[in-house]
């Protein structure tokens, strides 16, 4: 029953490599978020989706590509993986108000 | 463009004792501000928001925090810490009701017994 969830939690790969995060929500939200946290644990919005469209796209490289197949999944998508890609990713939902973030997936380059 | 300040990265309390964690924000509307914490390898938890109403809000594990528009702060508080309560918080805010959180940079309260 857990209300926001994200597969795999832990990710090590070699630079160059292509991986995949999955996100699901079981609150009927129709927002869904990706977050990148750094080292220094800062936080920063990726994308936002409303009802499966893109709302937002900050300034993320395009080796980043968020799909969502239907409302409650949020996948990230990276393709040529680098070094400076090493962060905890997280997904998030939004109901009227509230965020509500999954466990974080910690992603690792070699 | 909202912005989000925590003036300090570390903040130690002994058990027993009120904490405070400050938070001051920046938005060109009316704010709506929240507080999340985050325990070691584990994501963020909601403790409490402010959209509207009463300036004082409580939330979960007895914290709460106190929204003052001249002073556009929205500090965390707790008369009484526990060790359990040391994490990592994170102060928030967002001006309209679409827009994604803009959060601070999170102060570390250690709590010691």
């Amino acid at each position: 029953d857990t209300a926001v969830s994200q597969t795999p939690k832990y990710l090590v790969t070699q630079m160059g490599n292509d991986k995949s995060i999955k996100c699901e929500q079981n609150l009927g939200h129709d927002t869904m978020y990706w977050y990148k946290q750094d080292s220094k644990k800062f936080l920063k919005i990726m994308f936002s989706y409303n009802n499966k469209e893109l709302i937002i796209n900050e300034t993320v490289p395009n080796r980043f590509s968020p799909k969502s197949p239907d409302k409650a999944h949020l996948n990230l998508h990276i393709n040529s993986l680098e070094l400076g890609d090493s962060a905890v990713y997280f997904c998030a939902s939004r109901d009227a108000d509230t965020q509500y973030f999954g466990p974080g997936t910690r992603l690792t380059v070699l | 463009a909202q912005s989000v300040a925590q003036p300090e990265d570390q903040v130690n309390v002994a058990e027993g004792n009120p904490l405070t964690v400050k938070c001051t924000y920046s938005v060109s509307g009316n704010p709506y501000l929240f507080w999340y914490v985050q325990y070691p390898n584990r994501g963020l938890q909601f403790l409490l928001k402010y959209i509207t109403g009463d300036n004082l809000v409580k939330g979960s594990y007895g914290f709460e925090a106190e929204f003052n528009k001249s002073q556009t702060s929205f500090h965390l508080k707790k008369p009484s810490a526990l060790v359990s309560d040391s994490a990592l918080y994170f102060c928030a805010v967002r001006d309209m009701a679409n827009t994604p959180l803009v959060f601070g940079k999170g102060t570390r309260l250690s709590v010691i017994a």
